[in-house]
């Protein structure tokens, strides 16, 4: 099994729909992630959480909120989907002790479609 | 503001050749970095870090180099083998701030010919 999973891993959603990106990971690590990648513009961090009671807005956090459920799992919440939202959502971990032996471990991604 | 970029968006290599992969940081503050391949469908996986504190540092068949002077990285790959098409991302650790304390560059599609 994946360290940390994504599901789904393909989504096609309508215009204002209400959609949820769940990530769930058994790496243990304390800190989790949400990135959006888009072709040329790299990995941008939508929001990220150093522990369950911490929810830190990213740079992109506008048209998404997030819920850390449990340590292990992090979810995406697009409220009303837009077509702009479309792209490759990831999610990743890491763990406060060892971020700077490991980096970031990252899920195989979402890719979600708003049509 | 503070970013990571990359001087090539593509490299086309031989197979066998050695390649070589360029990232620019800005922030003289950031203390530790890392490089990342991203083959297609897949999310970014760990390739090599180095500290700030080092220049040099060697995995298998990859070396990435740090020069502070210039706010330099780059990553060497020997022997490029097809399986090393993907695309390579820099990251850079600047702690605060809206990106996070991981900032990442764009990224450099390698292809490898036959």
């Amino acid at each position: 099994d994946a360290d940390v999973t994504q599901t789904p891993r393909n989504r096609i959603t309508k215009t204002g729909k209400r959609i949820m990106l769940e990530c769930s990971q058994t790496k243990g690590h304390d800190r989790m992630y949400w990135y959006r990648q888009d072709p040329g513009l790299g990995l941008r961090l939508i929001y990220y959480s150093f522990d369950v009671k911490d929810i830190n807005k990213g740079e992109i956090s506008d048209g998404y909120s997030v819920s850390r459920q449990a340590q292990a799992k992090f979810s995406l919440s697009l409220e009303s989907a837009i077509p702009n939202q479309t792209a490759l959502y990831f999610c990743a971990t890491s763990d406060v002790d060892t971020e700077d032996l490991y980096g970031y471990t990252f899920g195989s991604g979402t890719r979600l479609t708003v049509v | 503001g503070e970013s990571v970029g990359l001087h090539l968006p593509t490299l086309s290599v031989q197979e066998g050749d050695n390649s070589i992969i360029n990232c620019a940081y800005s922030n003289s503050a950031s203390d530790y970095f890392i490089w990342y391949k991203q083959e297609s469908g897949k999310g970014p996986q760990f390739i090599i870090d180095i500290r700030s504190n080092m220049d040099k540092r060697q995995g298998q068949r990859v070396t990435v180099l740090l020069n502070k002077t210039v706010k330099h990285l780059s990553l060497q790959i020997a022997a490029t083998q097809p399986g090393d098409s993907a695309v390579y991302f820099c990251a850079e650790r600047n702690y605060g701030g809206s990106q996070g304390n991981l900032i990442f560059g764009k990224g450099t599609k390698l292809s490898v010919k036959p």
